[in-house]
């Protein structure tokens, strides 16, 4: 069974520019969060979708945007990027979602760097 | 405030050592409660996960943690560290599909 995808692996933006992050998850799995991984505030929880729907939401700018799509792939945005947005963005699958008795199984990250 | 703290940012341990990595939550239920470990450049891979019955939870690689509701921690051990085992570990908890993470701890193996 294949693992958790996200593409691309290595990103470089400028600030101002926009960017989508895609994540492929496990097969199966109909829930998918993302996570904002910094040396400064290590891992924060960005948003949950499960079946097309964002169930919950973490404490970021509106600047930070997602989706999911029939076949429970998502994608992430963020617009007018700004150099405090250069992390590591971590997706991760699950079949119920992050409180459930199933794991969430983590894919390698996209390491985004803003210039 | 929910939260989770991991009280060491760095340990470093003799191969063959011993090894406890602390992890503290503060939820108004008993979360469920999972490790995590990370190697440089990856992603997170589950270690173990708690979320009922006996209180010892075994995991891969060796690892073990233990749930202490009385003091709100979830302890990851291992009895002989192995040089392998190098890298950062997280503790984390979920509720109502929210998930939060520990600091993370760095753990370094000497020869």
């Amino acid at each position: 069974k294949a693992g958790v995808t996200q593409t691309p692996r290595y990103l470089i933006k400028t600030r101002g520019q926009q960017v989508t992050l895609s994540c492929s998850p496990i097969s199966g799995h109909r829930s998918v969060s993302w996570y904002q991984q910094t040396p400064g505030q290590g891992l924060q929880f960005l948003f949950e979708y499960f079946s097309e729907t964002q169930r919950n939401k973490g404490n970021f700018p509106g600047r930070f945007s997602g989706r999911q799509f029939s076949n429970s792939r998502s994608e992430m945005n963020v617009s007018t990027l700004e150099l405090g947005d250069s992390a590591l963005y971590l997706c991760a699958s699950s079949l119920e979602g992050p409180a459930s008795n199933q794991p969430q199984h983590f894919g390698d990250g996209t390491r985004l760097s803003i210039l | 405030a929910q939260s989770v703290t991991q009280p060491d940012i760095h340990i470093t341990v003799s191969e063959g050592a011993s090894l406890e990595l602390r992890c503290n939550y503060s939820y108004g239920a008993t979360p469920y409660l999972f490790w995590y470990v990370q190697s440089p450049g990856q992603g997170l891979q589950l270690l173990l996960k708690y979320f009922s019955g006996d209180t010892l939870v075994q995991g891969i690689k060796g690892f073990e943690a233990e749930f202490k509701r009385s003091q709100s921690s979830f302890n990851l051990r291992k009895p002989s560290v192995h040089w392998s085992d190098a890298a950062e570990y997280f503790c984390a908890v979920a509720k109502n599909n929210d998930m939060r993470f520990g600091a993370g701890t760095r753990l370094t193996v000497k020869p």
